[in-house]
């Protein structure tokens, strides 16, 4: 079954540092979507790349796809006290009956001030 | 900006009882679904919603689960039966389009539901 890992599943920095994470998967997707996730608060959608794009951008936020490894990365930089969260990766399947989400395990990262 | 809102933020239920969480989507979207989060788990998919009906659902959303859009604004799920493992949190998220149209989906703050 498709799922998604990230690692680490753990980062702490420094403020003004860049944060990278990482996501693989396992099937074919349509696209590979973002989001954060404050504690105890519900999912903000960050960024959402498609199969047949390499890269994107959004402010501080870079996101690279790589179909052939099936992997992305979701860069942050200059990173802000405010960006201390858990951030997930989804992937909507390829084919699939609908848009489903399938999400990764998470990455909980601290950004110390 | 729109959001989606969910009702309560807590539920405390008795096991075997009856749960309704509540959600109001964004007003133009037209797919909804619902996902839950164990403590410390992944976010799973349950369900999605169109046109009226369900287009597709997880194994986990078994006959003690039901979704229902009663009028033109609320989309709620039921929990006919409760039991210890439905603990979790539970998120409503809505969408524009898919496919072709792919527009990401939102979601709300969640209902922490607690089954004692």
């Amino acid at each position: 079954s498709q799922q998604g890992e990230e690692d680490p599943q753990a980062l702490s920095i420094q403020e003004g540092e860049n944060a990278t994470m990482n996501c693989s998967y396992k099937t074919s997707i349509n696209n590979l979507q973002w989001y954060r996730q404050n504690s105890g608060r519900g999912l903000v959608h960050l960024i959402l790349i498609r199969s047949n794009e390499r890269e994107k951008h959004s402010g501080r936020l870079r996101v690279t796809l790589d179909t052939s490894k099936k992997s992305s990365s979701l860069l942050i930089t200059a990173s802000r006290a405010a960006d201390t969260a858990s951030y997930f990766c989804a992937t909507e399947r390829f084919g699939g009956a609908t848009n489903k989400l399938i999400f990764g395990t998470g990455t909980l990262l601290a950004v110390q001030p | 900006e729109p959001e989606v809102t969910q009702t309560p933020s807590h539920q405390v239920t008795q096991m075997g009882q009856e749960v309704i969480l509540r959600c109001v989507p964004i007003s133009n979207h037209l797919y909804f679904y619902w996902y839950r989060q164990i403590l410390g788990q992944k976010v799973e998919f349950l369900v999605s919603f169109y046109n009226n009906e369900i287009s597709e659902k997880s194994e986990i959303f078994d006959d003690q689960f039901s979704v229902e859009r009663p009028d033109g604004s609320n989309f709620t799920l039921k929990i006919r039966s409760t039991k210890l493992e439905d603990s979790a949190m539970y998120f409503c998220a809505s969408s524009e389009g898919w496919g072709d149209l792919l527009e990401p989906q939102h979601f709300g703050d969640g209902t922490r539901l607690s089954i004692l």
